[in-house]
């Protein structure tokens, strides 16, 4: 268990729709990561937030929106969904220590299907 | 063309024997390297990391770096059937958490099975 939490585990919606996928960071962690995992894409970066500010984006798709709250858990808001959009959906969280690499611990993921 | 080019496999082979896994790479900023393992229906969890080119052994798993040829490896020796899992290499220009550009690129993933 990596201390990660994510909600929900299985999600299925239909075309068009909106939903919110839900991250809690382990204990102390500041940092937490979006990624998107698909077959043929494989493991992809969606975006970064640092103590509630973005701090870098990857591939993210304007109909992608996330925030981090002061509680430091942090929401991916997928709308307009597409079949496309199904996936699994991982967040990571990180300390923050400058110059030193800091192990990203990933969460159990939220499993999207978009029928 | 991808940053990062991993096998897809699958890749099945028995236990006891030695994997050899690998990722090639274009982006020459790239310095740390790892190596996650992902189990079926689990996140990812890292496994290796190094930086910038060299070995790294930790138990029965080796990490090569070879930056010269944007190559990098991961070696398992005496393979067991719990090492059955996907292998994703990854790798960053700048090391994580260091306020910089954040992004880990990820390999597919290599699919492996070790047959008992």
């Amino acid at each position: 268990d990596s201390g990660v939490t994510q909600t929900p585990k299985h999600l299925i919606t239909a075309t068009g729709q909106r939903v919110t996928l839900r991250c809690s960071p382990r204990s102390g962690d500041l940092s937490v990561y979006w990624y998107q995992q698909s077959l043929d894409q494989g493991l992809q970066f969606l975006i970064q937030y640092y103590n509630g500010e973005e701090r870098a984006k990857g591939n993210i798709l304007e109909r992608f929106s996330a925030q981090q709250f002061p509680d430091l858990h942090s929401e991916l808001n997928l709308s307009s969904l597409e079949l496309g959009d199904s996936a699994l959906y991982f967040c990571a969280s990180s300390v923050v220590e400058t110059s030193f690499y800091n192990e990203q611990f990933f969460g159990p993921g939220t499993r999207l299907t978009v029928l | 063309q991808k940053e990062v080019e991993q096998d897809p496999g699958p890749l099945s082979v028995p236990e006891g024997a030695i994997v050899s896994l690998n990722c090639t790479y274009s982006n020459s900023a790239f310095q740390y390297f790892m190596w996650y393992r992902q189990y079926s229906r689990k996140g990812p969890e890292l496994l290796m990391y190094t930086y910038s080119s060299g070995n790294k052994e930790d138990g029965r798993f080796t990490a090569q770096v070879d930056k010269s040829s944007k190559y990098i490896s991961l070696f398992i020796r005496d393979s067991q059937p719990s090492d059955s899992a996907t292998y994703l290499c990854a790798m960053s220009a700048l090391p994580i958490g260091s306020f910089g550009n954040e992004k880990l690129t990820f390999g597919t993933g290599t699919r492996l099975t070790i047959i008992p």
